[in-house]
């Protein structure tokens, strides 16, 4: 069945590093690819998607290519701000068009000052 | 005003209760969910519907039903609360035709059994 997998955090960085999350993910079809960020306290929401391959999806300065050859979709930035801590959820849409999202298992990044 | 709301925010419950978590929204969306998230395991489907009459099970529905009661309004119940349904409840919707592309999340419900 359909699957995604994220590094495990926390990751923790100072302000104005490199950010780097990986995901990978195992799907039949094509699938659409997001990632979504959860602040403390709230909802979940989207940051940014990419609906096939090669497609990059990018936000805020965040930035995700959907790579089918190596089943990928790793989230960078390059300078992170103290307001950038949250989790962040990696998750695909299978292409049965149900609408269902899978989710990565979250990856929690720190930004100190 | 939130596009989709969910009460009550926090929920202590007795296990063997019975207990009602609401989801609302003023997005106009056909399909709504519901998510449970648990530490290091994200965000897992219960159920969703695509329209009132049309409710479907998702990854981990034994011990939950829902009600979906009109296009707005999506509710999830635990008929039995048990300890292991301590979680973060969320519900989302999104709107047909845009193949479930981008789900609108609710701010969750804190929900602990004991």
């Amino acid at each position: 069945g359909n699957s995604v997998t994220q590094m495990e955090g926390p990751v923790t960085l100072s302000e104005e590093a490199f950010l780097t999350i990986n995901c990978t993910y195992t799907a039949t079809g094509y699938p659409s690819l997001f990632w979504y960020v959860q602040y403390p306290g709230e909802g979940l929401q989207l940051l940014l998607k990419a609906t096939k391959a090669d497609d990059k999806g990018s936000n805020k300065g965040f930035e995700a290519t959907y790579r089918k050859e190596t089943t990928s979709f790793h989230l960078e930035k390059g300078s992170v701000q103290v307001s950038d801590s949250a989790v962040y959820f990696c998750a695909l849409s299978g292409s049965s068009n149900t609408g269902k999202l899978i989710f990565g298992q979250g990856t929690t990044l720190q930004v100190k000052p | 005003d939130a596009d989709v709301t969910q009460t009550p925010r926090n929920r202590i419950t007795k296990t063997g209760k019975r207990i009602m978590l609401e989801c609302s929204q003023t997005k106009g969306h056909d399909r709504m969910y519901w998510y449970r998230q648990d530490p290091g395991l994200g965000l897992r489907l219960i159920y969703y519907s695509f329209d009132v009459k049309d409710i479907n099970k998702g990854e981990i529905s034994d011990g939950y039903s829902v009600s979906r009661q009109a296009q707005a309004k999506f509710s999830l119940s635990l008929e039995s609360a048990i300890p292991n349904q301590t979680a973060l409840y969320f519900c989302a919707t999104s709107a047909e035709g845009t193949g479930g592309y981008e789900q609108y999340f609710g701010p969750g419900t804190r929900l602990t059994v004991t």
